[in-house]
């Protein structure tokens, strides 16, 4: 069950913001997000957990509402580097599902100058 | 350190022809995934590993095989190409689950199946 991520592009000047969601049908454990530049694999931007811990390398922030099982990325002021394909993954509470890491669809951002 | 590390980079295939592609890690990760990547639908699992010794289908799993054979390696073989397993696969492997699922993802490996 592949989580539904929105908006599915962006275009945004330096300097402006953005947020991008991603909900799911199931109940998470774990919200994950990845950037992926073009050519390349995807890295690693952030995990939230169920009950509010989170991880993160950079100056990106995201916020996961377990009631709702959504979460958001929050990219403020922002750079020529933030552009690429945004990815949030999520991995549902249960049984054999931990460690089971599902992608959405990705969302594009472009940042012109 | 190499992190993880895919081979090949690139294949062609005739239909019906079979391959292995690889997969090794050298964190020392108990978690392995193989996805493909398709223009607009994302990444979707294919299998994946939670844990050396054991194996469990993804979202699209038909066509496909693994084989976690030991902890820093896990293979996946299509036994008879199809054009529509033209894709780009990515291999990916994290510490385990909840905090430790940060995944560590390969280059890639671009295949074409005509």
């Amino acid at each position: 069950q592949q989580p539904v991520q929105s908006p599915q592009a962006v275009i945004l000047r330096e300097g402006e913001d953005a947020v991008i969601n991603c909900s799911s049908s199931k109940a998470l454990y774990s919200v994950h997000w990845y950037r992926q530049k073009h050519g390349e694999a995807p890295v690693f931007l952030m995990i939230l957990l169920k009950g509010g811990e989170q991880k993160g390398h950079e100056k990106i922030s995201a916020s996961f509402n377990e009631k709702k099982q959504q979460s958001s990325l929050y990219l403020t002021a922002s750079q020529l580097s933030y552009s690429g394909t945004y990815f949030c993954g999520t991995e549902m509470k249960g049984g054999t599902s931990y460690g089971k890491l599902t992608f959405g669809q990705g969302t594009i951002l472009t940042v012109h100058p | 350190n190499a992190g993880v590390t895919q081979t090949p980079k690139f294949q062609v295939l005739k239909t019906g022809q079979s391959m292995t592609l690889q997969c090794a890690q050298d964190m020392n990760h108990n978690s392995m995934y193989w996805y493909r990547q398709d223009p607009g639908m994302g990444l979707r699992l294919i299998y994946y590993s939670a844990s050396e010794g054991t194996t469990d289908k993804g979202e699209v799993p038909n066509g496909y095989n693994v084989s976690r054979l030991n902890k820093r390696e896990f293979s996946l073989r299509l036994e008879s190409a199809a054009p529509s397993q033209t894709s780009v696969y990515f291999c990916a492997s994290s510490e385990g689950w909840g905090v430790y699922t940060e995944a560590f993802f390969g280059q890639g490996t671009r295949l074409t199946v005509v």
